[in-house]
């Protein structure tokens, strides 16, 4: 049981290129969400997802994109990266639950853009 | 608006001594609130919630906090701190009523003397 797995662990982007940040999580949770935290300023929720199929916007979702076409993956898009998206994304999963629930994290990929 | 305080960016404590690291939210209605620790380079891990019931709840690590609804605080307190305890810690709120969006507080950093 790995958890939340993400990769890569650390990439730098030039300017305007484009990548994938993969999120994946063997635990069957419904609920999945991309954050990004920059030096205090805590975590930020980038965008989230109850389930296959279904993905909201949080609270900085400008320059990102996601999908959920399964249940274990939850991948983040960066179409035009910007030197404002220097930052460490974490991904996170929690499981269905009527009420609020612990989120587990993983241990995040570090972005810098130049 | 929403918010969540977390007043103190660094604490310092000798080792032995005892920690009370502060957080205060802003909600209409009381909501689920959490205390997360980030230990360098590493994921999120949870030490405690409180949904509902006793105030004082128990966590991992030798953790414990208070919900004090008059005050809006739920600070997190340890009664003798391990040098393993130098970390960062974040308290997070979850408002009820099914969005599960979590909103964090911008973190302490705790630095612990030999």
């Amino acid at each position: 049981n790995a958890g939340v797995t993400q990769t890569p662990k650390f990439r730098i982007l030039k300017i305007g290129q484009s990548m994938t940040l993969q999120c994946t999580q063997d635990m069957n949770h419904n609920y999945m969400y991309w954050y990004r935290q920059d030096p205090g300023m805590g975590l930020k929720l980038i965008y989230y997802s109850v389930g296959a199929g279904i993905t909201d916007k949080g609270e900085v979702p400008n320059g990102y994109n996601v999908s959920r076409s399964t249940t274990e993956d939850f991948p983040l898009r960066l179409e035009l990266a910007a030197p404002s998206q220097t930052s460490v994304y974490f991904c996170a999963s929690s499981p269905p639950t009527t009420s609020a629930n612990e989120q587990f994290f993983g241990p995040g990929t570090r972005l810098t853009v130049l | 608006a929403q918010s969540v305080t977390q007043p103190d960016i660094h604490i310092t404590v000798s080792e032995g001594a005892s920690l009370e690291l502060r957080c205060n939210y802003s909600y209409g209605a009381t909501p689920y609130l959490f205390w997360y620790v980030q230990s360098p380079g590493q994921g999120l891990q949870l030490l405690l919630k409180y949904f509902s019931g006793d105030t004082l709840v128990q966590g991992i690590k030798g953790f414990e906090a208070e919900f004090k609804r008059s005050q809006s605080s739920f600070n997190l307190r340890k009664p003798s701190v391990h040098w393993s305890d130098a970390a960062e810690y974040f308290c997070a709120v979850c408002p009820r009523g099914g969005t599960y969006k979590y909103i964090f507080g911008t973190g302490t950093r705790l630095k612990v003397l030999a």
